[in-house]
């Protein structure tokens, strides 16, 4: 099956600073990719849809200015969680969909961020 | 707005038992179901895909179907293996965006 590749896996930061992580899909180009957020024991939470080329879709009371999401190529989307505090501690996880809007979604294998 | 409901949240099972999780939706106009497999502290892995012309999908001991009509799907696992322990999570797409059930957590005991 297809891969996407999550980058780093587990990220432990002081508060205030920026964290990045990276999204791959790495054998099918994909012009739409997904992020997402998971709290313990819970089901994940939509944060934004990242279009290839275009300003991302945030989903209500997602603050745009604290994740910033680019999508620059085909196959990479980054999340930069901005100024981090200890409550954006979270497993993020981002999918990338292959070909069509009915096409399988694959999903990367998380980050888990810690702000100390 | 699209909803999904899994249940039951969690169960468990002797090895060996054949068992059925339900996934029920309330916007049948879907372009696909799909059947995900999440381990703790990992990311989702797919292990059924079911487009909205389909009634199943079958990979190994799983199978899924699913009923648009009346908003459900199910996953049955046969023959079940402490190695399906494991979190089941099923998603709707419709309009690019896939909305998730809350899961259901599976234990298998040897």
């Amino acid at each position: 099956g297809a891969v996407v590749s999550q980058h780093p896996s587990r990220v432990i930061c002081k508060s205030g600073t920026s964290v990045k992580i990276e999204c791959r899909s790495l054998d099918f180009q994909a012009t739409t990719m997904f992020w997402y957020r998971q709290f313990p024991k819970q089901s994940l939470m939509l944060m934004a849809t990242s279009n290839e080329g275009s300003k991302a879709t945030y989903e209500q009371g997602v603050e745009k200015d604290k994740f910033l999401i680019n999508h620059a190529s085909l196959t990479l989307s980054t999340l930069t969680v901005t100024s981090a505090h200890p409550e954006d501690s979270s497993f993020y996880i981002c999918s990338a969909r292959r070909t069509t809007v009915a096409g399988e979604l694959f999903f990367g294998e998380g980050s888990r961020l810690t702000v100390l | 707005k699209q909803e999904v409901t899994q249940i039951p949240a969690a169960l468990s099972v002797p090895e060996g038992e054949n068992l059925v999780l339900n996934c029920s939706f309330t916007d049948s106009a879907i372009y696909n179901l799909q059947w995900f497999r999440q381990d703790p502290g990992k990311g989702l892995t797919s292990l059924l895909l079911i487009q909205s012309s389909q009634r199943e999908q079958t990979s190994g001991r799983l199978n899924a179907s699913l009923d648009k009509s009346s908003g459900r799907s199910t996953l049955y696992i046969a023959a079940s293996q402490p190695g399906d322990s494991a979190t089941y999570l099923c998603a709707v797409n419709d309009e690019g965006k896939s909305t998730f059930g809350d899961g259901t957590t599976l234990t298998v005991k040897p």
